[in-house]
């Protein structure tokens, strides 16, 4: 099946420091979608992307549907202890036999230290 | 209320025990989607229902069965539960017109 890489596995950052993560894969995705979550808790939806180039941001938090179509990335700026949590990228695969069906990375878990 | 419940939220069971996991949503969403998280793993789809007529299987459907009893419900059921089958479960939603999925709470199964 389609397979999404997402990077890093992990991070450990400073409170106020800035963070990157991203999702690439080998196949051409319709849409990129940004998933939080918290521990004990589903994923929450943070930002969704339907089109090439997109850049789209939700407070701090900044996305980019890759030009190639094969990328995303998600930036979260002036990183605070809430921040704490798992960031999944999903992406509906283009083509018919994945229609309705999303993707998901394997999760980038993001510490934040006071 | 929330849009997407799950019950139960926490389950112990043992080895060859029926067990079924039930979704409910108010948010009027055609699709539902079962999925199973590992450690690790992120998230795999088990089944999916385009409608309450439409029932398909996901990457990992061996083991488990689903019942979409009307639009806003669809339960999983672990006909002879089996201690690799002890993960955290979640059910979401999406509309037919978009690829955006919400997730319910969850349910952390274990199985002994």
């Amino acid at each position: 099946g389609q397979q999404l890489n997402q990077s890093p596995q992990s991070m450990f950052i400073q409170e106020g420091e800035d963070v990157s993560m991203n999702c690439t894969s080998s196949s051409i995705f319709n849409t990129w979608l940004w998933y939080k979550q918290d521990p004990g808790e589903g994923p929450v939806l943070l930002i969704a992307l339907y089109k090439a180039g997109e850049l789209t941001s939700n407070g701090r938090l900044t996305a980019q549907f890759g030009i190639t179509r094969k990328d995303s990335f998600l930036n979260i700026s002036a990183s605070i202890p809430s921040d704490v949590g798992i960031y999944f990228c999903a992406g509906q695969p283009a083509g018919g036999t994945s229609y309705g069906k999303l993707t998901f990375g394997q999760g980038t878990i993001l510490t934040v230290h006071p | 209320d929330a849009d997407v419940t799950q019950t139960p939220r926490n389950r112990i069971t043992k080895t060859g025990k029926r067990i079924m996991l039930e979704c409910s949503q108010t948010k009027g969403h055609d699709r539902m989607y079962w999925y199973r998280q590992d450690p690790g793993l992120g998230l795999r789809l088990i089944y999916y229902s385009f409608d309450v007529k439409d029932i398909n299987k996901g990457e990992i459907s061996d083991g488990y069965s689903v019942s979409r009893q009307a639009q806003a419900k669809f339960s999983l059921s672990l006909e002879s539960a089996i201690p690799n089958q002890t993960a955290l479960y979640f059910c979401a939603t999406s509309e037919s017109s978009t690829d955006t999925q919400y997730f319910g709470p969850g349910t952390r199964l274990t199985v002994l």
